[in-house]
């Protein structure tokens, strides 16, 4: 069945450092894309999306790109800040419609 | 957007209980998703709880283990029946902000031990 794979945290980075979180799918067909986020104390958000190949979706300085060829959709900052610490979660929409997440990836970032 | 409240935020449970987790939305909202968040583990769809309708389970969860109410548009209670530790987990109530857009809101969560 779909999948989605996230590299395993934490990821600790110093403020304004560069990020990635790696998020890799299987799917059958061609399924939508997104991240959440879980800020400390607070639900899950949705923080960016993309319906299909190629597309970038993009929020508060996040990006991430649909890549059909590496069946990937690695999230991407270029500066972070302590405010960005939280857990962020990689998913897909498969053709039942339903959301299938990836486990999580905690992000720290210390001062 | 939609405003979701869960209660109880967090319970301890003894073994063998029931324990009911109540989800209100805001706005008025056709279908609402319970979720489960094992430890460590990625968020599972237990079901989908449509109003005026049973509920649609997922491989894996059934209905006398995860009895779901869902007697309006804003409101839905999920409840888990005869706890075992391995039951211990964030239980989640969603709504989607779109038909069929997976674009999902969330509430807090409920966390549940079972000791």
């Amino acid at each position: 069945g779909d999948s989605v794979t996230q590299m395993e945290g934490p990821v600790t980075l110093s403020e304004e450092a560069f990020l990635t979180i790696n998020c890799t799918y299987t799917a059958t067909g061609y399924p939508s894309l997104f991240w959440y986020v879980q800020y400390p104390g607070e639900g899950l958000q949705l923080l960016l999306k993309a319906t299909k190949a190629d597309d970038k979706g993009s929020n508060k300085g996040f990006e991430a790109t649909y890549r059909k060829e590496t069946t990937s959709f690695h999230l991407e900052k270029g500066s972070v800040q302590v405010s960005d610490s939280a857990v962020y979660f990689c998913a897909l929409k498969d053709n039942t419609d339903k959301l299938i997440f990836g486990t999580g990836t905690r992000l720290q970032v210390f001062p | 957007s939609a405003v979701i409240s869960q209660k109880p935020s967090r319970d301890i449970c003894q073994r063998g209980t029931s324990l009911t987790i109540q989800c209100q939305v805001d706005s008025q909202v056709t279908m609402m998703f319970w979720y489960r968040q094992q430890p460590g583990q990625s968020l599972t769809l237990i079901a989908t709880a449509n109003q005026g309708s049973e509920a649609t389970y997922e491989s894996g969860f059934v209905i006398d283990k995860f009895p779901i109410s869902r007697p309006n548009l804003t409101f839905s209670t999920l409840t888990v029946s005869n706890m075992s530790p391995e039951d211990s987990s964030i239980y989640l109530c969603s709504v989607e902000s779109g038909a069929r857009s997976g674009e999902l809101f969330f509430g807090e969560g409920s966390r549940l031990t079972v000791l």
